[in-house]
């Protein structure tokens, strides 16, 4: 089945800085990938998607890779702040079947 | 708009017990799914719908069950509640099977003694 290690530990980085989270997958690249965030006591919200084909997305502050090679998605965050303090999953879908299937995501911690 | 909209937000039985978690989304959305989200374990798909009348099994439906007689409900059903069904549930909703976003209720936090 397939596996997607996100970095349980959380992220600490301070106001400004850039934030770059990791998503890794096992197996077969999936159709597309898509980044969540989530805050405490509510559900997930869309972030960005990007296909099999694309390398790069980016909205605003935010910039997703997408390596099928390495099996890998980097999400970053430039120009950090507190406000960017959650945690961030990722989720793989696959061609043929119907489902997300998502990591089990990583906490980022911006400080002042 | 509303969007996804769950209820109860919280929610304790008795172990034996059961009950119906509530998901209505108003974007005529055909896909429906709903997740529960354990610490350490991540959003794990219970049940899923491409549409009204057709439901599939997810990753862990063992003493859940659904329903999708209209596009906009999709129930969760308990049978018998039991203790390891404690955990926050999550209703989500996209446009189509392969969509470009997934829209996420607020969540049912389920507490089963």
């Amino acid at each position: 089945s397939q596996k997607i290690e996100q970095n349980s530990e959380a992220l600490n980085i301070q106001e400004g800085k850039t934030a770059t989270l990791t998503c890794n997958y096992t197996n077969y690249s999936p159709a597309y990938l898509q980044w969540y965030r989530q805050d405490p006591g509510r559900g997930p919200v869309f972030l960005l998607l990007i296909r099999e084909n694309e390398k790069e997305k980016r909205k605003e502050r935010l910039k997703v890779t997408f390596d099928t090679t390495l099996k890998q998605s980097l999400f970053h965050i430039t120009a950090s702040q507190p406000a960017d303090s959650a945690t961030y999953l990722c989720a793989l879908y696959y061609s043929g079947y119907s489902t997300l299937t998502f990591g089990k995501g990583t906490m980022l911690l911006v400080s002042p | 708009n509303a969007g996804v909209t769950q209820t109860p937000k919280f929610q304790v039985l008795k172990t034996g017990q059961s009950m119906t978690l509530q998901c209505a989304q108003d974007m005529n959305h055909e896909y429906m799914s709903w997740y529960r989200q354990d610490p350490g374990m991540g959003l794990r798909l219970i049940h899923y719908s491409v549409g009204a009348g057709i439901t599939d099994q997810g990753e862990v439906p063992n003493g859940y069950n659904v329903s999708r007689s209209t596009t906009e409900d999709f129930p969760l059903r308990l049978l018998s509640a039991a203790p390891s069904q404690t955990s926050v549930y999550f209703c989500a909703s996209s446009y189509a099977r392969e969509s470009t976003e997934a829209f996420f209720g607020q969540g049912t936090r389920l507490t089963v003694v």
